[in-house]
C-alpha cells in the first residue's frame, strides 16, 4: 500500500519558533510537493521539488523553505512561525506531471 | 496563469438521487483535470482525471466526470447518491506549458452532504 507519512498529526508552536515539517513517501516518486489548506481558500501551492536538492517556489512561499536532501524527505521549515501559518499543511507526491498526487493525512499547526 | 472556480460551497443531495458538483477551470495551455475527495480529518484522496481522450472519465466509488472544452468546464457526477459520499471535494488543473513539476491549482471545495 502506497504512502505518504508526515511526522505529526498535531502541533502547537510560539510565535518566533523555527518549525520543521517532515514528510516521507515509499513510492519512489520524483515529485513532492507543499501545499496548505486554509478554510474557503482551498489547497494553495508553497513549494515543490521535482529532484534531491531542487526546489521551486509555489504560489505562497513567503515565510517558508524547503529541504530535500534524499529523494524520499522533503521537509518544510517555517524559520519564524507567525499566527497566520496557523493552517493544514499537507505533502503530496507524484511519477510525473500527468499522474494522480498521493497526499498525506496532514499536520495541523497552531502557532499562539 | 491557471485558476479553478467551484461556484457553490455547498451542494445537498437525497440519497439515491443524482448529484453533480460543478467544476470550471481557465488555462493557458491544455487542461489536465483531477478531482479529489477529503473525508474529516484525512488527507486527500485522488477520484479521477482527465488527460486525453473521451470526455466522459470514469473513477472510483462509482464518480464520473464530464470534460467539456468549449464550456471549460469539469462537472463531478453520480447516478446514485450514497450517505457516504459525503465529504468535501476538490477540483484541480495543471496547465502543461512545456515541462517542469508544477502542482496542481485547486478549487475552493465544496461541501456535499447527502441526507438520508
Amino acid at each position: 500500500d502506497v504512502k505518504v507519512t508526515q511526522s505529526s498529526r498535531y502541533l502547537v508552536k510560539r510565535t518566533g519558533e523555527k518549525v520543521f515539517l517532515e514528510c516521507v513517501q515509499d513510492m519512489d516518486h520524483e515529485n513532492m510537493f507543499w501545499y496548505r489548506q486554509d478554510p474557503g481558500l482551498g489547497l494553495r501551492l508553497i513549494y515543490f521539488s521535482y529532484d534531491v536538492k531542487m526546489k521551486e517556489k509555489g504560489d505562497i512561499p513567503e515565510g517558508y523553505s524547503v529541504s530535500r536532501e534524499k529523494k524520499e524527505r522533503f521537509s518544510l521549515i517555517l524559520e519564524s512561525a507567525s499566527t497566520n501559518q496557523t493552517s493544514m499543511y499537507l505533502c503530496a507526491s507524484d511519477a510525473g506531471f500527468f499522474n494522480e498526487q498521493f497526499f498525506g493525512p496532514g499536520t495541523r499547526l497552531t502557532v499562539l | 496563469a491557471q485558476s479553478v472556480a467551484q461556484p457553490e460551497d455547498q451542494v445537498n443531495v437525497a440519497e439515491g438521487n443524482p448529484l453533480t458538483v460543478k467544476c470550471t477551470y481557465s488555462v493557458s495551455g491544455n487542461p489536465y483535470l483531477f478531482w479529489y475527495v477529503q473525508y474529516p480529518n484525512r488527507g486527500l484522496q485522488f477520484l479521477l482525471k482527465y488527460i486525453t481522450g473521451d470526455n466522459l472519465v470514469k473513477g472510483s466509488y462509482g464518480f464520473e466526470a464530464e470534460f467539456n472544452k468549449s464550456q471549460t468546464s469539469f462537472h463531478l457526477k453520480k447516478p446514485s447518491a450514497l450517505v457516504s459520499d459525503s465529504a468535501l471535494y476538490f477540483c484541480a488543473v495543471r496547465d502543461y506549458s512545456g515541462g517542469g513539476a508544477d502542482g496542481l491549482t485547486f478549487g475552493k471545495g465544496t461541501h456535499l452532504i447527502i441526507q438520508p
